[in-house]
């Protein structure tokens, strides 16, 4: 069962540089959603989308862009890439189940911005 | 805001020993996850708890929810070199899912053999 599948696993940028990230689920969940890992400050979200065509931002949305045209996949777009970009990139997604429902993550996407 | 304050960050100690990892908020959670996360790979669930006291084992991981549900424990009997990672717990909102967890900022567990 392939799950949550990010790509890709590793990337090196130059500063002003763009990219897009990619994460694919076949889970056929509604929530979709990008956080990013640094050391010392957890897991903070990105931006998240409750289904197809919806996308809302979360704590630290600036510098990002996503969009939602299918129920299986959900890009992460790095418009001028910057240092302060430079972590740990997880994809997560669950279904509409309410309280207590699990996410599932990706691998992650390490990315450098030199 | 909501925050969860975890505690300790680190922690390392020796294979047969006991151990608790606090997750503490002012917030309260409709729920409250605890994932486990290994080197590059992503967090993976390892039990939510909903109820207020609620207690769940998972073999020698015992995980308890506070009564007003905003705080819970993960106490490890007989700790071995395989429970080595990093824990994480997760409040979740009244919606639940991927997009509604606020979480900790994680304890980093070593258990040498």
């Amino acid at each position: 069962n392939a799950g949550v599948t990010q790509t890709p696993k590793f990337q090196v940028l130059k500063t002003g540089q763009s990219m897009t990230l990619q994460c694919a689920q076949d889970m056929n969940h509604e929530y979709m959603s990008w956080y990013r890992q640094d050391p010392g400050m957890g897991l903070r979200l990105i931006h998240y989308s409750v289904g197809a065509g919806i996308t809302d931002q979360g704590e630290v949305p600036n510098g990002y862009n996503v969009s939602r045209s299918t129920t299986e996949d959900f890009p992460l777009r790095l418009l001028s890439a910057a240092p302060s970009q430079t972590s740990v990139y997880f994809c997560a997604s669950s279904s509409l189940g309410g309280k207590g429902t699990e996410a599932f993550f990706g691998q992650g996407t390490r990315l450098t911005v030199v | 805001t909501q925050l969860l304050e975890q505690s300790p960050q680190f922690l390392s100690i020796q294979e047969g020993e006991n151990l608790t990892v606090y997750c503490n908020s002012s917030s309260v959670f409709s729920s409250l996850q605890w994932y486990r996360q290994e080197p590059g790979e992503g967090p993976v669930l390892l039990v939510t708890v909903v109820t207020g006291g609620e207690v769940k084992k998972l073999k020698r991981l015992t995980f308890q929810f506070g009564d007003a549900r905003k705080d819970s424990s993960l106490h490890i009997t007989a700790a071995q070199p395989g429970d080595t990672g990093l824990y994480l717990c997760a409040g979740a909102d009244s919606r639940g899912g991927a997009d509604g967890l606020t979480f900790g900022k994680g304890t980093h567990l070593i258990i040498q053999p």
